[in-house]
């Protein structure tokens, strides 16, 4: 297994919704990761996990609670979020060491409505 | 954080090399470059990377200055399929983290 699953895909919420995001890998790695992309733009880091603990909050807004139960599991809380929160929510992993390249999930669209 | 300057846009014909620079003036001596495409906001999709030397695989050649200041990544016969935003990304080399610059527009045009 080469690749990161999320899901959802796409999703919905309005802005007093909890909804949480999902990526998967099975490939080993000890790394994860949160990026935030918005349209026509790169994506922006948000979080880093090493060996299942956060090393890395870019200064994200509270509202965002990653969480990784697991080295193959990283989830993304969301809890009263803002309109301007609608983005592409990317998951990646990786090894960990210095030389390795990240793998990406395909994304999650959310809207917040 | 972003480390590396990119043009935001380029052209290149339907079975022509296309060539992408990147420059990273600020590189450290243990820092990798990775390229990176998206083509239509899907996940990005690994391409290549390099420390010194230049790299070579099935899909594009990675050419280092000697100085590694800059780079060019090179598809060597561009398809429709290869239109899509190219990243040049410098690895952090304390940390696990990779920072996006502002990419490549690249257009292939039939």
């Amino acid at each position: 297994d080469t690749e990161v699953t999320q899901t959802p895909k796409h999703l919905v919420m309005g802005m007093t919704n909890k909804k949480s995001l999902k990526c998967e890998q099975h490939m080993g790695h000890r790394a994860m990761y949160w990026y935030k992309q918005k349209a026509k733009k790169p994506p922006e880091l948000m979080f880093v996990y090493s060996y299942e603990k956060l090393s890395i909050n870019e200064s994200v807004p509270s509202r965002f609670s990653p969480e990784c139960p697991n080295s193959s599991l990283l989830n993304l809380h969301l809890h009263a979020l803002q309109p301007e929160d609608s983005a592409l929510y990317l998951c990646a992993s990786s090894r960990g060491d210095r030389e390795s390249g990240y793998t990406f999930g395909s994304g999650t669209r959310l809207t917040v409505v | 954080d972003a480390k590396t300057t990119q043009p935001p846009s380029m052209d290149c014909a339907e079975g022509r090399a296309a060539n992408l620079p990147c420059n990273h003036s600020t590189i450290s001596g243990n820092e990798y470059v990775y390229w990176y495409r998206q083509i239509h906001s899907q996940g990005p999709q690994y391409i290549i990377h390099g420390l010194k030397n230049n790299e070579t695989n099935e899909m594009a050649s990675l050419i280092i200055t000697e100085d590694r200041k800059s780079s060019t990544l090179i598809l060597p016969h561009a398809t429709l399929r290869d239109t899509a935003v190219y990243y040049c990304i410098v690895r952090v080399a304390t940390g696990n983290q990779f920072y996006f610059g502002t990419g490549t527009s690249l257009t292939v045009i039939p």
